[in-house]
């Protein structure tokens, strides 16, 4: 069965500091991975995939089949990345993208 | 960028009544969209796939009955609620993926809150 774990309900770091969202996942084929973001009043969005294997905003996240885990990482929080993460499973193609519990990000000055 | 629209974006309705939330994609086709249910302080659960032209399927424990879904274009699929209950009273979202060579990326609507008294 497909599914997502955020262990966190929240993380609280300081502004300059490093910061690690953790994603765990389970699935039994290959599966497509993703970080969304919703800002405060904002809607969800995408902020990464593991695809593309790109930094957005600073943020990265790599996959590691070994672990099953998706961490989100940035080497220095900014305060305007205070928002709502959700890491995200898909099976690929048409298939239903699941979500886990998400994690809250508070970076104070 | 993608766009997906919700409307209404707040509703309020009697207990028994019907209420019907439409999601529309602006300036792409998508052959799938997906309805979450978001309680407050909590994750985005799938509720169903809508498939245009053919049936929705339903997560399990969602009563296909009660949360009739219609996806009768690439652009427009609607989530029905029926003889609505206060404890049907959510936030619900809808997503859509681009139909063809999308990158697996889901684009939100803004969501549509439902207060059933």
């Amino acid at each position: 069965a497909q599914r997502v774990t955020q262990p966190e309900k929240l993380l609280s770091v300081f502004k300059g500091a490093p910061v690690e969202l953790k994603c765990n996942y389970s699935y039994s084929g290959s599966p497509e991975l993703f970080w969304y973001v919703q800002y405060s009043r904002q809607r969800l969005q995408l902020l990464l995939r593991h695809i593309s294997r790109e930094s957005i905003k600073g943020f990265t996240a790599d996959l590691n089949k070994g672990e099953t885990s998706f961490h989100l990482k940035k080497p220095f929080a900014q305060e305007e990345d205070s928002a709502m993460y959700y890491c995200a499973l898909s099976g690929g193609g048409g298939f239903k993208t699941i979500f886990g519990a998400g994690t809250r990000l508070f970076v104070k000055a | 960028g993608a766009v997906v629209s919700q409307h209404p974006s707040r509703v309020i309705c009697k207990s028994g009544t019907s209420v019907k939330i439409e999601c529309r994609s602006l300036d792409f086709q998508a052959t799938t969209m997906f309805w979450y249910r978001q309680f407050p302080k909590q994750s985005l659960m799938l509720m169903a796939t809508s498939n245009e032209g053919s049936k929705a399927t339903y997560e399990q424990g969602v009563e296909k009955d009660k949360f009739l879904i219609n996806h009768a274009s690439l652009t427009l699929s609607t989530l029905t609620v029926t003889s609505a209950h206060p404890e049907d009273s959510s936030f619900y979202i809808c997503s859509a993926r681009v139909a063809t060579g999308g990158t697996g990326e889901l684009f939100f609507g803004e969501g549509s809150r439902l207060t059933v008294l």
